[in-house]
């Protein structure tokens, strides 16, 4: 199975700011990544996937990078609704397991 | 528009079992595969399995390949997903999802249902 490690846990920031997180897969899987945003009593949102294809109605502030084993989930400008966990998922082979989040939070 | 609506909140014993429903609106249920996911308290995501709605095929996580059974109704518009064996680390919000066309992600999810195991 393909362990995906997601780094930093926890990021801090304030809004407005930059944000990068990391996702590394323990084997390649192409482009074959997904991005998403979870909050808490809410069913989680797909934001990127295809590794750089951003889903419908998402804003232009997330955009996502990378290939073979290392990605990036970027948020250019963070507004307050942004907020909130983000899981990467590989979709290159069975199974298809989560990375273990990046909690944004507010500094 | 497209919906997925899910049955509500359970409680359960230990070494019992449950059976979570989603309810598909807005579109061809037989068209899209269906996932499962969970999240225990202050767990990940977790993965649990798949199924394609359209020939009922299946794909489960190791974790829970003796435990898990999802299944698909066509004629009512409804996945089903049954975890036996209950236990407290079973405690989790279970969300289904319809898989976007084309594959690769999950663009609609149901709202979520909170299974509490407990003696």
């Amino acid at each position: 199975e393909i362990v995906l490690t997601q780094s930093p846990a926890t990021l801090s920031l304030s809004p407005g700011e930059r944000a990068t997180l990391s996702c590394r897969t323990s084997q390649s899987v192409g482009s074959q990544l997904t991005w998403y945003q979870h909050k808490p009593g809410q069913a989680p949102r797909l934001l990127i996937y295809d590794a750089s294809n951003r889903a419908a109605g998402i804003p232009a502030r997330f955009s996502g990078s990378g290939s073979g084993t290392d990605f990036t989930l970027t948020i250019s400008s963070l507004e307050p609704e942004d907020f909130a966990v983000y899981y990467c998922q590989q979709r290159y082979n069975w199974p298809i397991p989560f990375g273990g989040g990046t909690k944004v939070e507010i500094k | 528009q497209v919906q997925l609506v899910q049955s509500g909140a359970e409680v359960k014993k230990p070494g019992a079992s449950v059976k979570v429903s989603c309810k598909a609106s807005g579109y061809t249920f037989t068209s899209y595969s269906i996932h499962w996911v969970r999240q225990a308290p202050g767990q990940r995501l977790e993965w649990m399995g798949w199924i394609n709605a359209g020939n009922g095929n299946t794909k489960y996580s190791q974790k829970f390949q003796d435990r898990v059974t999802i299944t698909g109704d066509s004629s009512a518009s409804t996945g089903y997903m049954e975890l036996s064996r209950l236990t407290s680390e079973d405690t989790a919000i279970y969300y289904c999802a319809r898989e976007a066309p084309g594959g690769r992600r999950e663009d609609y999810w149901g709202q979520g249902t909170l299974v509490t195991v407990s003696s």
